[in-house]
């Protein structure tokens, strides 16, 4: 079955450090990895994606992932964080079947950043 | 712009109440979602529906039920409320055979069963 998994609950971090959150992923089919992200006292919303082509995707905020076939990963970096980025970050994979489509959520990643 | 609304962002219920939770999306989207997030177990995805009058139960859909009785909206039905009901309850929809396979999220509904 597919699934994701995060291996840290939170990263804490200082303002303008570069910071990568881990996103590991189990498929033997064609996979299909997302990058949500939510702010406090919000709903998620879509950070990056990749779908297929290039294995690296960036995000108009400065976060990039690279999807590494050979590890099974997806892991998120930002080379300086800003303290609005303190959100929780969730990875997630897709799973299709005749007439529906559902995301499966990694347990996510809480991003503090520091002063 | 895309839009999904959730009724209520913060509710109070006691224990044994019946409890619904509203969701509505204005983007003639199929699939609706129903999920649950909880600190540590991310998100938990309840029920789905591809249609009108169309369910499908999602991983932890024991204690809960739904109703999609217009394409727009999407019901969650907390028959009986417990205390281990208390969570997060978030929204979602996206159109069917998209090639961008992108959810769209509510706000959420943060439930707290007394």
């Amino acid at each position: 079955a597919q699934s994701v998994t995060q291996l840290d609950s939170q990263v804490p971090v200082f303002e303008e450090a570069p910071v990568e959150l881990r996103c590991n992923y189990s498929s033997s089919v064609s996979v299909y990895l997302f990058w949500y992200v939510q702010y406090p006292n919000q709903g998620l919303q879509l950070l990056l994606k990749y779908l297929s082509g290039s294995t690296l995707v960036e995000s108009i905020n400065g976060f990039e992932a690279e999807f590494n076939k050979s590890q099974t990963s997806f892991h998120l970096r930002k080379p300086s964080v800003h303290i609005s980025d303190t959100a929780e970050y969730f990875c997630a994979t897709f799973l299709w079947n005749t007439g529906f489509q559902k995301l499966v959520f990694g347990t996510g990643t809480r991003l503090l950043v520091s002063p | 712009d895309v839009k999904v609304t959730q009724s209520s962002r913060y509710l109070v219920k006691r224990t044994g109440e019946k409890v619904f939770l509203e969701c509505v999306q204005d983007m003639d989207h199929e699939n609706m979602f129903w999920y649950r997030q909880d600190p540590g177990l991310g998100l938990r995805l309840i029920y789905f529906s591809y249609d009108v009058k169309m369910k499908e139960k999602g991983d932890i859909p024991e204690g809960y039920s739904v109703s999609r009785e217009k394409k727009e909206r999407f019901s969650l039905i907390l028959e009986s409320a417990s205390t281990n009901q208390t969570s997060m309850y978030l929204c979602a929809s996206t159109v069917l055979g998209a090639t961008s396979y992108e959810q769209y999220f509510g706000p959420g509904t943060r439930l707290t069963v007394t």
